[in-house]
Order: structure tokens, then sequence, then C-alpha cells
């Protein structure tokens, strides 16, 4: 089963906070976040790990409660250039997984000048 | 750059003929994917595979079929193309380097697409 991504959609102006959510139903061993262009491939940003870890990519960041199996990304003072897709990948816990992961519908995120 | 190519980048063919994809990666990565991309669906896994001649089906893998008969080559085959098949096709790697599928997370990085149209 997916993970459900909030919100869907998301028109910030340059400068402006975001957060995207995501939250699964399983019990997760790490969080992966990717960003996709129009018409390009997804590209990776950062990996979550259980512990509640909290990463940074420039002015991006994330937080990971496995607790409540939810991320979370967040977006400050943003730039024309993060808007794009965003995906959280999950890995669930237990077994071997081969490295698979399972993506949610993903969050448009449009940053307007 | 993770060496992933994939072939053709576009292609548009008729209900009924089989058609084939090709993935290859030429840094000697362990695990490889094949997804397709819908809108409102994001990204879902049609198979996998952990080694040579190693695959496994993942959630969508009904009308497809994978090969993988060299490290840097995996391939997805469309048996009979159907119109519901139209999709974007991503092929995927992952770093993971060791010996089990339970070792450190590693990203995946994916191929620039094949965009397939099935009239």
């Amino acid at each position: 089963q997916q993970p459900v991504q909030s919100p869907q959609a998301v028109i910030l102006r340059e400068g402006e906070d975001a957060v995207i959510n995501c939250s699964s139903s399983k019990a997760l061993y790490s969080v992966h976040w990717y960003r996709q262009k129009h018409g390009e491939a997804p590209v990776f940003l950062m990996i979550l790990l259980k512990g509640g870890e909290q990463k940074g990519h420039d002015k991006i960041s994330a937080s990971f409660n496995e607790k409540k199996q939810q991320s979370s990304l967040y977006l400050t003072a943003s730039q024309l250039s993060y808007s794009g897709t965003y995906f959280c990948g999950t890995r669930n816990a237990g077994g071997t997984s081969y490295g698979k992961l399972t993506f949610g519908q993903g969050t448009i995120l449009t940053v307007h000048p | 750059d993770a060496g992933i190519t994939q072939s053709p980048r576009h292609k548009v063919t008729e209900t009924g003929t089989p058609v084939t994809l090709r993935c290859h990666q030429t840094e000697n990565h362990r695990y490889m994917y094949w997804y397709r991309q819908d809108p409102g669906h994001g990204l879902r896994l049609i198979h996998y595979s952990y080694g040579v001649k190693d695959t496994d089906k993942g959630e969508v893998s009904d009308g497809y079929s994978v090969s993988r008969s060299k490290t840097e080559d995996f391939l997805l085959t469309l048996e009979s193309a159907t119109s519901s098949q139209t999709s974007v096709y991503f092929c995927a790697i992952s770093e993971s380097l060791s010996g089990t599928g339970y070792e450190s997370d590693q990203p995946q990085h994916f191929g620039d697409g094949t965009r397939l149209s099935i009239l």
C-alpha cells in the first residue's frame, strides 16, 4: 500500500516556507525523498533512517518519526528552483527488502516570483 | 551520474504487439528496478532484480515480464501491449553493495525514462 502524501499541491511565493508530509500504515525502516522536475527523472534528495533523524540539504530538511510512521519535508525560504513534484519513498521494517521502495503519489510544489 | 541509459526514449506502438524496453547501467550495481509513472499514482514498481537471473514481481507486474542475463542490462517486456500500459517507464538502480537485502540504506538513481504510447 502506497504511503499518503499531503498536501497534493502547494503554491508559494519566493521566500515562503512549505511542509510536505508522508504517512504510512506500515512500520518503516527508512524514508527517502525525491524531487522531479517536469519531463525529467526523479532526483534523490535525502534518506531518513529510523531514530527520528533530521537531515538537511541546503534549505531543505526532513524529519522521521518512526513511531507515527510519518516523515515531513521542510522547505524554507523557497526558491524558484524548488518547483517540482516531491515524492517520498518508504522502505518497510523487517525482512529482506532488496532496496525496494514504495512511493507516495507526489506533491506538486510551485514557486512563483 | 549513475550511468543509467534507457532505450528507446520514446515509442509508439499498436495494441497487441510485444514491446521490449532496455535499461543499461555501467557501474555494476546489483539491484535494478522498473517503475511506471502515471498521473496521480506516483511511481509504481513493476519488477525488480537482485542479481543476474534473480528477479521478482512488484506491485503492478501483470502483463509484464523481465530478464537480466548480465549485470548491466535489465529488460522489461510487454508481452502483448494494451492501451492501459501507456505510461512513462523509469528504470532505477540502488547503490546497495553487499550481499543481503537488509543492509545500509542507499539511494535509488533513475534513468531518463521511456515514454510509451500504445494506440
